[in-house]
C-alpha cells in the first residue's frame, strides 16, 4: 500500500513569495491533517478534513495561509505571502474512518522543507 | 486541554544499553497516547499506542511502554539499544473526542557504539 505523498519535498522561497503545497494521502482515508513542525518541536496541527471539508481549522493563520481539498482526496496548503518564520517542515497525514475514532492510528508523509530567504 | 511533556531533550545511550524516554501527560479525560519515531528527513512513523486495556503496551522494533494513570505517564523504554534506534521520538495525546494530536518537543536518541 503506498503511503501518504507530498511534494515537493524541498522549497526555498524568498519572502512575500507564495507557495504551496501538495498531499495525497492514502488510498480510502477520509481524515488528512495538515502539521507544521518547527526545528527541535513536535509537529502543531494546522488544519484538519473530513473528507471535504475542514472541520478544524482554529490553528491555521488564515490571513496568509489556506487550504483545499476538493473532492475529498488530494489536498493544497497555501502560504501567500510568505514570511521568514514560515520556514519549518508542513507535514501531511491521514487516518482512516473506523470505530475508534480518536485511537485511530495517524500516517504521516515525508514533508516538505520549506526555506523562506 | 491536554498537553505533554517529554523530559530530557536529548538522551545517549551506549549500544546494548537500556532505552528509556520519559513522557507525561496531561488530560482532563481518559487520554490515548502514542509514541511516534521520526528518522531524519522522513514523516512520523507509529511506534506504539495505548488506548484502553493492558496498560503495558509492545510496540515494534522492541519498544514497549507502560500507561501509569497515578503518575500520568507513558515512558518508553527498549532493553537493548541498537544503532538503528538513533532518531527523534515523540509522545502524543488525544483524549475524549477531539481527534487532535498533542505533540511533546520530542527527544533525540543517540546510541553510541
Amino acid at each position: 500500500e503506498a503511503g501518504v505523498v507530498q511534494s515537493p519535498r524541498y522549497k526555498i522561497i524568498e519572502k512575500k513569495q507564495p507557495v504551496a503545497f501538495w498531499c495525497n494521502p492514502i488510498s480510502g482515508h477520509n481524515t488528512l491533517y495538515w502539521y507544521l513542525q518547527n526545528l527541535g518541536q513536535g509537529p502543531e496541527l494546522l488544519i484538519r478534513y473530513e473528507n471535504e471539508e475542514a472541520v478544524d481549522d482554529s490553528q491555521l493563520p488564515k490571513d496568509r495561509f489556506s487550504a483545499e481539498r476538493l473532492k475529498g482526496v488530494d489536498s493544497t496548503l497555501k502560504i501567500q505571502p510568505a514570511e521568514l518564520g514560515d520556514s519549518a517542515v508542513y507535514l501531511c497525514a491521514s487516518s482512516p474512518r473506523v470505530a475508534g475514532g480518536p485511537s485511530n492510528e495517524q500516517f504521516f508523509g515525508p514533508g516538505t522543507r520549506l526555506t523562506v530567504l | 486541554a491536554q498537553s505533554v511533556t517529554q523530559l530530557g531533550s536529548h538522551v545517549s545511550v551506549s549500544e546494548g544499553a537500556l532505552v528509556l524516554l520519559r513522557c507525561n501527560y496531561s488530560s482532563s479525560v481518559p487520554p490515548y497516547l502514542f509514541w511516534y519515531v521520526q528518522y531524519p528527513n522522513q514523516g512520523l512513523q507509529l511506534l506504539l499506542k495505548y488506548t484502553t486495556g493492558a496498560t503495558l503496551v509492545k510496540g515494534i522494533n522492541g519498544f514497549e511502554a507502560e500507561f501509569k494513570k497515578s503518575e500520568t505517564s507513558f515512558h518508553l523504554t527498549k532493553p537493548s539499544a541498537h544503532m538503528s534506534d538513533a532518531a527523534e521520538y515523540f509522545c502524543a495525546v488525544t483524549a475524549g473526542s477531539a481527534r487532535q494530536l498533542t505533540f511533546g518537543s520530542g527527544t533525540q536518541l543517540t546510541v553510541l557504539p
